[in-house]
């Protein structure tokens, strides 16, 4: 099983700033089979990122991904209010998917 | 409209056993591979269980292997989930999932639905 290990745990910014999230896997994931979701409180996960580098439908451009191998970051270029939550990695290359234990972006 | 209804929680006793319905909508469901994930309360997501469009390929997350069975029905656009010999750490929200891209056997997640409560309990 690829484990997935996200830092940092929490994230304390301001709207407008930078925020950068990382996703390290335990071996590397083929194909860049990465993924990044958001979640809210109460709501179901949202669809980000795929294919390490790939947004989803929708998708603001402030959001964007990169990384491959075992190393991978989402990078948010300016927070908006909406965007503090919790973000989780997952990989998908294997045949026991695996989710990364979240980072969650709270309001500084 | 496109979405995915799941229902069949509720509260159960160790050692019993549930089964969970996904109801899907607005896309042509046998074309794509399916997924349950779970998320205990406060925790993260876990995946829990996969099946291919076809069902001929399926798989489980080493904590529920041998206790929990996946399956679909075509005619009724549905995805379930067997629950077996439930333990107390099965209690969690249980969400479906559709793949994001009917060409693949495996991708990203997508499609969410609002997930189903599962707590056991004695």
């Amino acid at each position: 099983e690829i484990v997935l290990t996200q830092s940092p745990g929490t994230l304390s910014l301001s709207p407008g700033e930078r925020a950068t999230f990382s996703c390290r896997a335990s071996q590397s994931i083929i194909s860049s089979y990465l993924a990044w979701y958001q979640q809210k409180p109460g709501q179901a996960p949202r669809l980000l990122i795929y294919g390490a580098s790939n947004r989803a439908t929708g998708i603001p451009d402030r959001f964007s991904g990169s990384g491959s191998g075992t190393d991978f970051t989402l990078t948010i270029s300016r927070l908006e209010p909406e965007d503090f939550a919790v973000y989780y990695c997952q990989q998908y290359g294997s045949s026991q998917f695996t989710f990364g234990p979240g980072t969650k972006v709270d309001i500084k | 409209e496109v979405q995915l209804v799941e229902s069949g929680g509720g509260l159960v006793q160790p050692g019993g056993s549930l089964r969970l319905s996904c109801a899907t909508s607005g896309f042509t469901f046998s074309k794509y591979s399916m997924n349950w994930v779970r998320q205990a309360p406060g925790k993260g997501l876990e995946w829990v269980s996969y099946i291919s469009s076809s069902s001929n390929i399926i798989e489980y997350a080493d904590s529920v292997k041998g206790r929990f069975a996946i399956s679909r029905d075509t005619a009724q656009d549905s995805l379930f989930l067997q629950m077996n010999s439930l333990r107390v750490d099965d209690t969690a929200l249980y969400y479906c999932a559709k793949i994001r891209n009917a060409k693949w056997l495996v991708d990203a997640f997508d499609l969410w639905g609002q997930g189903t409560m599962v707590t056991v309990t004695s």
